[in-house]
């Protein structure tokens, strides 16, 4: 099992470029989320899906967009990059939400210049 | 939103020492979980822990849910708990499905 995998590992984009980043969890989990961590404020929800074709908001959702065609994976977009978008971004699954436990993959560290 | 605070922010300790972590959450929780961090910012659950106690080898934890904290105990403390620690709580105000997570404890042990 290769568990929650993320690419790509680490970008720099310059302001108002356009990706996407890639999680993919082997683990059959129902739930998928991402998270931001900036220095200092610990992790912070950008948005979450409890199923293939679901997606919700989290808590600091504006300037992303996601998408869950697929139960194995979950994309996140920035559609046009900006320096408060610097950060490391992580995504996690869970096969039963806030009940069961979160596993996290490696994150990618996006610079946006 | 719940407000989750953890201390202490920074703990310098000799390896072989003992440590306690400390969580407090402003409001009521139904889970609560504690997270390792190792230096190369992989993020590793420990614990899903609402209430009660559990112990895993020198790590255990402890959640007093009705007084609204949470502690982390790791005992003959080794470089590889080096790190930080997070404890995360579902936010009965967001649907339980969002984790509010602290801002963490960085742990240093020296050898």
């Amino acid at each position: 099992n290769a568990g929650v995998t993320q690419t790509p590992k680490f970008r720099v984009l310059k302001t108002g470029q356009s990706m996407t980043l890639l999680c993919a969890q082997d683990m059959n989990h129902e739930y998928m989320y991402w998270y931001r961590q900036d220095p200092g404020m610990g992790l912070r929800l950008i948005h979450y899906s409890v199923g293939e074709g679901t997606t919700a908001k989290g808590e600091v959702p504006d300037g992303y967009n996601v998408s869950r065609l697929k139960k194995q994976n979950f994309l996140l977009g920035l559609e046009s990059a900006a320096p408060s978008q610097t950060s490391v971004y992580f995504c996690a699954s869970s096969s039963g939400g806030h009940r069961e436990t979160q596993y996290f993959g490696p994150g990618t560290r996006l610079l946006v210049l | 939103g719940i407000q989750v605070e953890q201390s202490p922010p920074d703990l310098i300790l000799q390896e072989g020492a003992n440590s306690t972590l400390r969580c407090n959450f402003s409001d009521s929780v139904n889970n609560l979980q504690w997270f390792h961090q190792n230096p190369w910012g992989q993020l590793i659950n420990l614990f899903y822990i609402p209430s009660g106690t559990k112990q895993n080898g020198r790590l255990s934890a402890t959640t007093v849910a009705t007084e609204r904290y949470s502690l982390l105990y790791i005992s003959s403390s080794q470089t590889t708990d080096s790190g930080v620690y997070f404890c995360a709580v579902a936010d009965p105000n967001f649907g339980n499905e969002k984790l509010t997570f602290g801002t963490g404890t960085r742990l240093t042990i020296i050898p």
